[in-house]
This record gives structure tokens, sequence and C-alpha cells, in this order.
């Protein structure tokens, strides 16, 4: 069964703390992405990935890290730099960052307390 | 001017009418264009995809490319109450090899 996995659902995290997010997608997709989500917002891509070990910041990458050591998988970590990160979170994939279509996993919402 | 733009709503619409969400741009060299839907506290799912000038159907749906006037829209026939949803419009930039580039979309309600 194909597609995209994100995990947690829900978290929550106290100030100051690091939270990381997992991704993982089967589709055998070279590009992955993060983006975050605001009430009643469009989405802001924080990091991307077009490659194994290869990543570049979107527009929103402070207070954020990721990392691509294999092509299935693409963690996003949450510093306690990040100043506001109540929000909703998104990966997606394609084959490329040509042009092609993306997919989004079903999204963690992470709330801080 | 923001790179793509959506009038936010909320678009209302009767069950059974037609639909009409639009998007503008600012970049002439845009090459692709995609739909994507969005329901409360979900993910966005991809409905079309568009890469020339003019009109292209899907079941209900049917995207609409004008390259000239940098305009690209979706129309939605026989709306249903299930259609409710934000609708997000995004492209590729000419510059290409870049990931996509999403307006902040429009809410649609159709009211039975």
């Amino acid at each position: 069964d194909g597609g995209i996995t994100q995990s947690p659902k829900y978290l929550f995290r106290k100030e100051g703390q690091n939270v990381t997010l997992s991704c993982e997608q089967n589709l055998n997709h070279d590009a992955m992405y993060w983006y975050r989500q605001d009430p009643g917002q469009g989405l802001r891509l924080i990091y991307y990935s077009q490659i194994v070990n290869d990543f570049q910041k979107g527009d929103i990458a402070e207070g954020y890290s990721v990392s691509r050591e294999k092509k299935e998988s693409f963690p996003l970590t949450v510093t306690s730099a990040q100043k506001n990160p109540t929000a909703f979170y998104l990966c997606a994939s394609s084959w490329g960052s040509d042009g092609n279509e993306q997919f989004f996993g079903p999204g963690t919402r992470l709330t801080v307390l | 001017q923001k790179e793509v733009e959506q009038n936010s709503g909320p678009l209302s619409v009767p069950e059974g009418a037609i639909a009409s969400l639009n998007c503008t741009y600012s970049d002439r060299g845009s090459q692709s264009f995609f739909w994507y839907r969005q329901y409360s506290g979900k993910s966005p799912e991809l409905i079309m995809f568009i890469y020339s000038n003019g009109d292209k159907e899907d079941g209900r749906f049917t995207a609409q490319l004008n390259k000239a006037s940098q305009y690209v829209s979706l129309l939605i026939r026989d709306s249903q109450p299930s259609d409710s949803a934000t609708y997000l419009c995004a492209l590729v930039l000419n510059s290409g090899n870049t990931p996509l580039v999403f307006g902040k979309g429009t809410r649609l309600s159709v009211i039975a």
C-alpha cells in the first residue's frame, strides 16, 4: 500500500523542548518537502530535499532542521529556537522538484503547551 | 505582488450549481498549474493539473488556463455539499526545479 506516512498525528511539546516529526514514503519519490500551515493560512515551505544527503531551506527555515539520510525518510526537528511552533505540519513528496505534482501525508498537529 | 493570489472566500453556492474558483499569478513564465482540495483538518489532495492553455475536464471538474491573462480557474459542476472545502492553487515558477508555490486557498461552501 503505497503512500506517505507521518507520525505522530498529534504532538504536544513544552516550551524549550526539541521535537522530531517523522515522514516516510514508499513511492520511490526523489523529492520530499516540509510545509507549515497556520489557521486560515496557506502552505509555507520550511525545507525541501531533491536527493539523499542534500536539502535546501524554504521560506521559513529558521528554528527548524532536517536530514535526508535515506530516500524514503525526511524527518523534521522543531527546535526551541522556533518561537511560535504551534501549527499543522505537512510532509509531501514528488518524483522531482521541477514541476511534478506533490502528494501529501496526513499531517502532524503540533501544540506547544 | 504575491506570486499566487486567490480570493479567500468563503464562496457560497447552492447545491447543483456551478462553483467557479479563480487564481491569478505574477510569474508570466509559469508552466505547470495544480489544484488541490483540502478538507478541514486534513491534508491537501491533488484534484487536477494543467499545463496548456485552454480547458481540461475530469468528471465534474474543469480546469481552465489562460497564460496571456495569467489566470487559472477551477469549475465544479453540479456542486455537492461534499465539495465544501478549501481549494488551493499551486504552480511552478519559471525558474523551474523548485517546489510548488501555493496560494492561500479559497473556501467553498455548498449549501444543500
